[in-house]
């Protein structure tokens, strides 16, 4: 079945470095959604991806839609000790109305 | 603005007991899913529903079953609880409609089988 294989699994990072991380799919999606989730709650849209090639910014984030439509990247800027989360992409099929998400990547910050 | 919210929050269910977790979402959106998040597995699709009256498998299907009751509505059943089944449930709601399109999720059920 469809899989979108998410990297790294997990981040330390010290206050104020930049992170990135990436998502790949042997499928093509016709959208890339990144998500963030605190503990205890559910995850929320951070960025929403809808053209290969796309370039997107919220705030400190940046994520891209990759060319090839089976690959997306997230790049966070300057981090601070609220980035603290579980990061996860995910892949949207519109024709089918299939939804599927990587395995998340953890991300800690240290003040 | 309640978005899409799921009940219960949390539930502990015995070896083989049955149980149907509630979803409902207020946005007018075409498809629901329902995933399960276990600690290094993301979300993995149990089921979805593309439009009313629809519903297809995901990812990990077995030993669950769904309804779409109608547009808001999309419930999951778990007839036979298994301990394999203790996890965190979420559900989501898209409006797949346009190209612009995005999930929304609920808070999640915390269920553990004993």
């Amino acid at each position: 079945g469809q899989q979108l294989n998410q990297s790294p699994q997990s981040m330390f990072i010290q206050e104020g470095e930049d992170v990135s991380m990436n998502c790949t799919s042997s499928s093509i999606f016709n959208t890339w959604l990144w998500y963030k989730q605190e503990p205890g709650e559910g995850p929320v849209l951070l960025i929403a991806l809808y053209k290969a090639g796309e370039l997107t910014s919220n705030g400190r984030l940046t994520a891209q839609f990759g060319i090839t439509r089976k690959d997306s990247f997230l790049n966070i800027s300057a981090s601070i000790p609220s980035d603290v989360g579980i990061y996860f992409c995910a892949g949207l099929s519109s024709n089918t109305g299939k939804l599927i998400f990587g395995q998340g990547t953890t991300l800690q910050v240290k003040p | 603005n309640a978005g899409v919210t799921q009940t219960p929050k949390f539930q502990v269910l015995k070896t083989g007991q049955s149980m149907t977790l509630q979803c409902a979402q207020d946005m007018n959106h075409n498809s629901m899913y329902w995933y399960r998040q276990d600690p290094g597995m993301g979300l993995r699709l149990i089921y979805y529903s593309a439009s009313e009256g629809t519903t297809d498998k995901g990812e990990v299907p077995n030993g669950y079953n769904v309804s779409r009751l109608n547009k808001r509505e999309f419930s999951l059943r778990l007839e036979s609880a298994a301990p394999s089944q203790t996890s965190v449930y979420f559900c989501a709601s898209s409006p797949l409609e346009s190209p612009n399109t995005e999930a929304f999720f609920g808070q999640g059920t915390r269920l553990t089988v004993v």
